[in-house]
């Protein structure tokens, strides 16, 4: 139990379908992240929210649109997404200000057919 | 361009021995440094993390910081087949001041021999 739970933990979408991935996290922190790890390539960063408001935006298409409804919660809309998408995207958060740690999810493996 | 750079290996190490893990970084304005483990099919797990020159340890694990050779290293002490797994470096270059999001290398894939 990590502390960051995400739902749901795989899923296989065509590339017009839309969907959701969910992100909760338990540790009292008020700033939350999108991560992106695909093979053979470093985890990269899509999108920061501090509380609650969006202060990054790693130059991620507009197929993915992430919303920060409250603190706790993090969700990642996706549509029209194509095959180079397939990826594990990965939820973390952290308690700022201040240079604390990153805890992540378990993360969500997308499959896009 | 923030660029982080790992020797992916794998890096083959005996159990017991001490296995060394080294990181550079491009970004010299970089204010925080941290280590997470993945395993196969797993999330990263924060091991340690490092914001002053020097060493910092915990248990068998020890962090070093070199800003002026922009350098981190880890080292794991009596090494475990558990501790075979890739092990990330990861640099925040913010203030710190609000949430700052970090920059990964690739990983070193770390290979503990029983």
């Amino acid at each position: 139990e990590t502390g960051v739970t995400q739902t749901p933990r795989h899923l296989v979408m065509g590339m017009t379908n839309k969907k959701s991935l969910k992100c909760e996290q338990h540790l009292g922190h008020n700033a939350m992240y999108w991560y992106k790890q695909s093979a053979k390539k470093p985890l990269e960063l899509m999108f920061v929210y501090s509380l609650e408001e969006r202060v990054e935006n790693n130059s991620v298409p507009s197929r993915f649109s992430p919303e920060c409804p409250n603190s706790s919660h993090l969700f990642l809309h996706l549509h029209t997404l194509q095959p180079e998408d397939s990826a594990l995207y990965l939820c973390a958060s952290s308690q700022g200000p201040g240079d604390q740690p990153q805890h992540f999810g378990d993360g969500t493996r997308l499959s896009i057919l | 361009q923030k660029e982080v750079e790992q020797n992916s290996g794998p890096l083959s190490v005996p159990e017991g021995a001490i296995a060394s893990l080294n990181c550079t970084y491009s970004d010299r304005g970089s204010q925080s440094f941290f280590w997470y483990r993945q395993y196969s099919g797993k999330s990263p797990e924060l091991i340690m993390f490092i914001y002053s020159n020097g060493d910092k340890e915990d248990g068998r694990f020890t962090a070093q910081l070199n800003k002026a050779s922009q350098y981190v290293s880890l080292l794991i002490r009596d090494s475990q087949p558990s501790d075979s797994a890739t092990y990330l470096c990861a640099v925040r270059s913010g203030s710190g001041g609000g949430a700052d999001g970090l920059t990964f290398g690739k990983g070193t894939h770390l290979i503990i021999q029983p």
